[in-house]
């Protein structure tokens, strides 16, 4: 199966300042890559995703990148606002259906 | 309205319980999933039924059992319950085809306290 890590497990940054998330799969068959946002007490929801033929997404404040000869892609949010604050899992899918989450970044902005 | 619905929000029980969560979805799809999230957030997938049928059973204990009436609902059982599974437990759905088939849509999630 495909193993998913993500890093760092917490993040802190002022706001307006820009947040950076990592994550590295194993499986060079995933082929879907989406990051969900859950806000405490919430349940996780879609904020972007990008396909293997895909290297980079862009929709508004928010960036996916994706590497697939190393196999890792990584999210990044610009001008950070407190609604940001948040966990974030990125995932990869292999073939079919088969969704393999990381282990989620809690991401805090200071106001 | 809600597109995908999990009843109980919370479940609090003794271990060694029985206790179904039930889960429907309004959005035609054809794929839902069982998710559990523990305490420290970590989001792994349970199982996943296409079309009424198992695709993917993760290791998971004997005691969890889904059970798809028809392809809007995923139901999920446990016997014996154990302090272990309490949790967070998450239904899903995602369409199954086409250029929007990965993208999962969570129900709210349903509570579970085992005492």
């Amino acid at each position: 199966g495909e193993n998913v890590e993500q890093h760092p497990s917490t993040l802190s940054v002022q706001e307006g300042d820009s947040a950076v998330i990592k994550c590295t799969y194993s499986d060079s068959a995933s082929n879907y890559f989406p990051w969900y946002k859950q806000e405490l007490g919430k349940r996780p929801q879609l904020i972007i995703d990008i396909r293997s033929n895909v290297g980079e997404k862009k929709d508004q404040r928010i960036a996916v990148t994706l590497n697939k000869t190393a196999k890792h892609f990584s999210l990044h949010i610009t001008e950070t606002q407190p609604e940001d604050s948040a966990v974030y899992f990125c995932a990869a899918i292999l073939t079919g259906n088969q969704f393999y989450f990381g282990t989620g970044t809690s991401l805090t902005v200071i106001p | 309205d809600t597109a995908v619905s999990q009843t109980p929000k919370y479940l609090v029980t003794q271990m060694g319980n029985d206790k179904s969560i039930k889960c429907e979805q309004n959005l035609g799809h054809d794929t839902m999933y069982w998710y559990k999230q523990d305490s420290k957030k970590f989001l792994k997938i349970m199982f996943s039924y296409n079309n009424k049928e198992l695709i993917i059973n993760e290791t998971v204990p004997n005691r969890f059992s889904p059970k798809s009436p028809d392809k809007a609902h995923l139901n999920l059982h446990i016997n014996s319950l154990e302090l272990g599974d309490s949790a967070v437990y998450f239904c899903a759905s995602s369409h199954g085809t086409g250029l929007a088939k990965n993208i999962q849509y969570f129900g709210a999630g349903t509570r579970l306290s085992v005492l």
